[in-house]
């Protein structure tokens, strides 16, 4: 089944510790992108990549990493989480940039 | 940058009436996509349609449709014979060919269907 897959579903973390969500897709598409949902701003992109080895900046990049070492996989890092980046993460790919994006099922993080 | 406005948070249809949700939307293109974006309470995002701007006719997919008026840069949904499974948060979103494949999302509305 094609399908964009994340991991974990759910995370509770303190502030400071080092977390990653990944992301992996099985449809061998080129495009990937993270977004964030909070209430009453929609989504918003965090990073894209549009190949291996090529990503660049969304609208809210501050304090989020992005790696793209095989096509399938896409993790978001937050190197040292804050109460402020409690949302909910989804990851999202196309086949290429002008593509019907799909979406991944959800991460819910909340930083204490 | 473009902007994409949702005014009504929340929306109430009594089940098989109609109801229609706005969104807005700031650009300076003339070539862009839109789409409404579903998601109910499993918090999947399901693309329920899209628009080409460059098309003048309104989309349509089956009991959803869309009013485009470009010039005033409107976008509503039309959701027909209202069903209790369309009750989710509804996002309209706005895509420039200019800036790779990323969505500007709107803030959403939450419909509820009455039974």
């Amino acid at each position: 089944e094609a399908q964009v897959t994340q991991n974990p579903r759910y995370l509770i973390t303190v502030t400071g510790k080092k977390l990653t969500v990944t992301c992996s897709q099985n449809m061998n598409h080129e495009y990937m992108s993270w977004y964030r949902q909070d209430p009453g701003l929609g989504l918003r992109q965090i990073y894209y990549s549009m190949n291996v080895e090529v990503t660049d900046k969304g609208d809210v990049p501050e304090g989020y990493k992005v790696s793209r070492k095989e096509k399938r996989n896409f993790p978001l890092i937050l190197e040292s989480p804050s109460p402020n980046q409690t949302s909910l993460y989804f990851c999202a790919s196309s086949l290429g940039i002008n593509h019907e994006q799909y979406f991944g099922p959800g991460t819910r993080l909340t930083v204490t | 940058a473009q902007t994409v406005t949702q005014s009504q948070p929340e929306m109430s249809v009594q089940e098989a009436e109609t109801v229609t949700l706005s969104c807005t939307y700031d650009t300076s293109e003339s070539d862009y996509y839109l789409f409404w974006y579903k998601q109910p309470p499993s918090r999947q995002m399901i693309l329920v349609i899209r628009q080409e701007a460059y098309k003048q006719q309104n989309a349509t997919e089956n009991r959803f449709s869309v009013n485009f008026q470009k010039a005033a840069k409107s976008f509503s949904l039309k959701i027909s014979d209202s069903q209790l499974g369309d009750a989710a948060m509804y996002f309209c979103a706005y895509r420039s060919p200019n800036a790779g494949n990323m969505l500007t999302f709107g803030g959403g509305t939450r419909l509820m269907v009455k039974p």
